[in-house]
Parts: C-alpha cells; structure tokens; sequence
C-alpha cells in the first residue's frame, strides 16, 4: 500500500511568488490533513478534510493560502503572494475515518515539503 | 486551548541505555488522545505510541513505553536499550477526544544516540 505522497520534497522560491505543494493520500482515506511546522517552532494545524469538504480551517494563517480537494482525492495547497515568514515544512496527513478513538485507526504522515521563500 | 510542552530541545544517550524524554500538557478536557511521534531525517512522521487518557494502564510498545500522570498532565516517552536507528526527533501530541479533531504537537526534541 502506498503511503502519502507529497511534492514537491523542497521548493525554493522568491518573495511575492506563488507556489503550489500537492498531497495525494493513502487510497481510500476521505480524511486529509494539512499542518505547518516553522523552523525551531510547533507543527501546527492548518485545515482538515473530510472528502472534498472542508471540515476544519480554523489554522489557515490567512487568505494568501488556499487549499483545495477536488474529488475528494489528492489536494493542493497554494500560497499566492509567498511571504519571507510562511517558509517551513509543510506536512499532510490521512486518515480513514478520522474517528481516532477507534482501536486501529491511525493518521498516516507524508514526508512533507521544505519550503523555503527567499 | 490545549497546549503542549517539551521543554528540552535535546538530549543524548548512550546506544544500550535508557533515556527519558519530557512531555506536559495543559487541557480542560476529561477525555483525550496523547501521542508521541518520531520523525526521522526522512522527515515521515511516523507513530511511536499512543495513550487513551481514560486508560490507567501506561501504553508499550516493544522498547518503548509512556509514563502517563494524568493528574500532573504529564507524558514522558522512555526508550529502552537504545539504538542507533532510535536517533530523530520527537513530538509530542495531543488531540481532544471526538471525531475529526486535529492534533496539537509540542516544539519537538532532538534525540541522538552515541555508539
């Protein structure tokens, strides 16, 4: 089974660009997760996912970030102007079906995106 | 708002040894999740262990266990005969019980493992 996958692994961009990171996870996982974790500070929550719906973006930092999931399956987080300060790891994560209460029920991680706005 | 602390940013250990590391958290709520994670210089955050909080029994898994005090909101990781492959570092996390809730991690800790 193929687990999250996330690219691009790092991107380098300048101030004022846009940059696109794309998840695509586990096969079946209507629960998608998107966190931010800046240098030397907390990952922290950015939305969640429940198929294409979006459940929870109480942590978007603003509206320069935009996130999408069309058809429930992969989902894209744009960020348009990029900024000095939203540089850091971006993270997803998936889940069946977000109950993690449930014995066997895990939230599975991708390897994240560095980026990185110069 | 939960909030959750590891107050050091890292520690060492001897390979074979016992080492320790420190979570606390602040929260309200009776019922919840804590979790510690591992993420390694492949950057894949990948699930240690987990504690139900209405569970009084620490959870284990193999080399690793969890002091959980739920009266002092504490939750300390111990790893047992340490290996190389151990060094990474740690989070910490919390999440309310219910559906669809998100976690809260702390700050992390850098662990290394001396041969």
């Amino acid at each position: 089974e193929a687990g999250v996958t996330q690219f691009p692994s790092h991107s380098v961009i300048e101030k004022g660009q846009t940059v696109t990171l794309r998840c695509d996870p586990i096969s079946g996982h209507d629960n998608l997760y998107w966190y931010r974790r800046v240098m030397g500070k907390e990952i922290k929550f950015l939305l969640h996912f429940v198929k294409e719906s979006k459940q929870d973006e109480s942590g978007m930092p603003n509206n320069r970030f935009l996130a999408e999931r069309t058809g429930g399956t992969y989902s894209t987080l744009k960020v348009q102007p990029a900024e000095l300060e939203d540089s850091g790891v971006y993270f997803c994560a998936s889940s069946r079906t977000g109950v993690l209460s449930a014995v066997n029920e895990k939230l599975f991680f991708g390897s994240g995106t560095q980026l990185s706005v110069l | 708002a939960q909030t959750v602390t590891q107050s050091q940013p890292e520690m060492s250990v001897q390979e074979a040894e016992t080492v320790t590391l420190s979570c606390t958290y602040d929260t309200s709520e009776s019922d919840y999740y804590l979790f510690w994670y591992k993420q390694p210089p492949s950057r894949q955050m990948i699930l240690v262990i987990r504690q139900e909080a209405y569970k009084q029994q620490n959870a284990t898994e193999n080399r690793f266990s969890v002091n959980f005090q739920k009266a002092a909101k504490s939750f300390s990781l111990k790893i047992s005969d340490s290996q190389l492959g151990d060094a990474a570092m740690y989070f910490c996390a919390y999440r309310s019980d219910g559906a669809n809730s998100k976690l809260t991690f702390g700050k992390g800790i850098t662990l290394s493992v001396r041969p």
